[in-house]
């Protein structure tokens, strides 16, 4: 089993939608959860950093982490098209480099 | 601005060539990281340096060699480049150390002929 699972997609949503985004990981030693952003050709930028279980909200995004069922997801809002990227999960438990997922494509579609 | 900037952009090159990045942060991060993204989008860390030190050396051939004049800059000399060398490489910063989160320059897409 890798490290860290996430579905590649590519997923595509009108404007306005919900849109959900998963990760899953096998060890239970990571605590620092992280959700990237990446537009075409550039770098990635994140979005939101989390420690441990638990919940966190900034404007339209909100980040989830379950450590009991080594799954996080990123929540998007009222998405827009300036939203299609690929957003990618990253982890670590502190003391080993971030793991990243392989990112999950997103389209929002006006 | 303050940034994480990497040049050259682009880099298209034959084999057997040696070729360099340069990277530089003005963020005051005392790590510097080097990731490569390969065609499937998958970021693979390589090397991680803490103020000039040489932190994390990952599965790379020594073809790869990085080098760290100081702490705002981190450099990756590539040797002998080979096809399966072409893909995007990115520099990152961190504040502290691996539990702080990275911020990436916008990456040297190298393409290998």
């Amino acid at each position: 089993q890798k490290e860290v699972e996430q579905d590649p997609g590519p997923l595509s949503v009108p404007e306005g939608a919900i849109v959900s985004l998963n990760c899953t990981y096998s060890n239970s030693a990571f605590q620092y959860f992280m959700w990237y952003r990446q537009y075409s050709r550039k770098g990635p930028e994140l979005l939101m950093y989390t420690y441990s279980s638990g919940n966190k909200e900034d404007g339209r995004f909100t980040a989830q982490v379950d450590k009991s069922s080594k799954y996080i997801s990123l929540f998007i809002r009222d998405s827009q098209p300036s939203d299609s990227a690929t957003y990618l999960c990253a982890m670590n438990s502190g003391n080993t480099p971030l793991v990243f997922g392989k990112g999950t494509r997103l389209s929002v579609i006006a | 601005d303050t940034a994480v900037s990497q040049t050259p952009k682009y880099l298209v090159t034959q084999m057997g060539n040696d070729k360099s990045i340069k990277c530089e942060q003005n963020l005051g991060h005392d790590t510097m990281y080097w990731y490569k993204q390969d065609s499937k989008k998958f970021l693979k860390i390589m090397f991680s340096y803490n103020n000039k030190e040489l932190i994390i050396n990952e599965t790379v051939p020594n073809r790869f060699s990085p080098k760290s004049p100081d702490k705002a800059h981190l450099n990756l000399h590539i040797n002998s480049l080979e096809l399966g060398d072409s893909a995007v490489y990115f520099c990152a910063s961190s504040l502290r150390g691996k539990d702080s989160p990275l911020h990436f320059g916008n990456g040297t897409r190298l393409t290998v002929t």
